[in-house]
């Protein structure tokens, strides 16, 4: 592993399924989020964990939830799909440390379609 | 409200300069950051602005105006590779970032 992997690439599901994006960092980094992205609008934080055992909601965070065990790992679970959750997933992860520029290192995202 | 504008699409050709502006009104600001992503990849860091003024990085200059809430991008000496989306983000009180909606730049030969 070098960087920062999400799985699956794409996945396409069914309305009312449960789903978990996974995602895990070999660069030791303190601070993860997950981030979707639509067209024509911006990168919007779902959740975050600014250290391992701590979790924090972003800007929109209903429908999804995440857990971070460890340091090198991050799920995203979506516990029951509905179509406006269809969209491109990114994992970031960053050193955290506050105080300087706090550079976020991307996955190369999941995109999910919800049906 | 928390706010990041800039335009949605700009055309420039290569070899010349172009500067893509970014305005914004967060909560706080503890520094400004400019990514670029290519269609279909994740975004890649490109600079960062906490000071006044001008940051060069080769081909790249970002520009910062705390007072006026405004930043710029400016890339010379354009290439084709130069076709992407570019993200302004500013980290606001809580440290996260708040990101525009990206402006993409078209690189005509």
């Amino acid at each position: 592993i070098a960087g920062i992997t999400q799985a699956p690439t794409s996945q396409i599901l069914a309305a009312g399924r449960r789903m978990t994006l996974r995602c895990t960092q070999d660069m030791r980094h303190n601070a993860m989020y997950w981030y979707r992205q639509d067209l024509g609008l911006g990168l919007r934080l779902i959740h975050y964990s600014n250290t391992a055992g701590t979790t924090g909601k972003g800007e929109v965070p209903d429908g999804y939830s995440v857990s971070r065990a460890n340091t090198d790992d991050f799920p995203l679970t979506l516990a029951s799909a509905v179509p406006s959750q269809t969209s491109v997933y990114f994992c970031a992860s960053s050193d955290g440390v506050a105080g300087g520029p706090d550079e976020q290192f991307f996955g190369p995202g999941t995109r999910l379609t919800v049906l | 409200g928390q706010n990041i504008d800039q335009p949605t699409e700009m055309t420039a050709t290569e070899g010349a300069i172009v500067q893509i502006n970014c305005t914004y009104q967060t909560s706080g600001f503890n520094g400004l950051f400019w990514y670029q992503q290519h269609a279909g990849e994740a975004p890649t860091f490109l600079s960062y602005n906490v000071l006044d003024g001008l940051e060069e990085k080769g081909r790249f200059s970002s520009f910062l105006s705390r007072s006026k809430g405004y930043s710029y991008l400016l890339l010379k000496e354009l290439q084709m590779k130069d076709s992407a989306s570019y993200l302004c983000a500013v980290q606001d009180s809580n440290y996260q970032l708040i990101w525009g909606a990206g402006t993409k730049l078209i690189i005509k030969p």
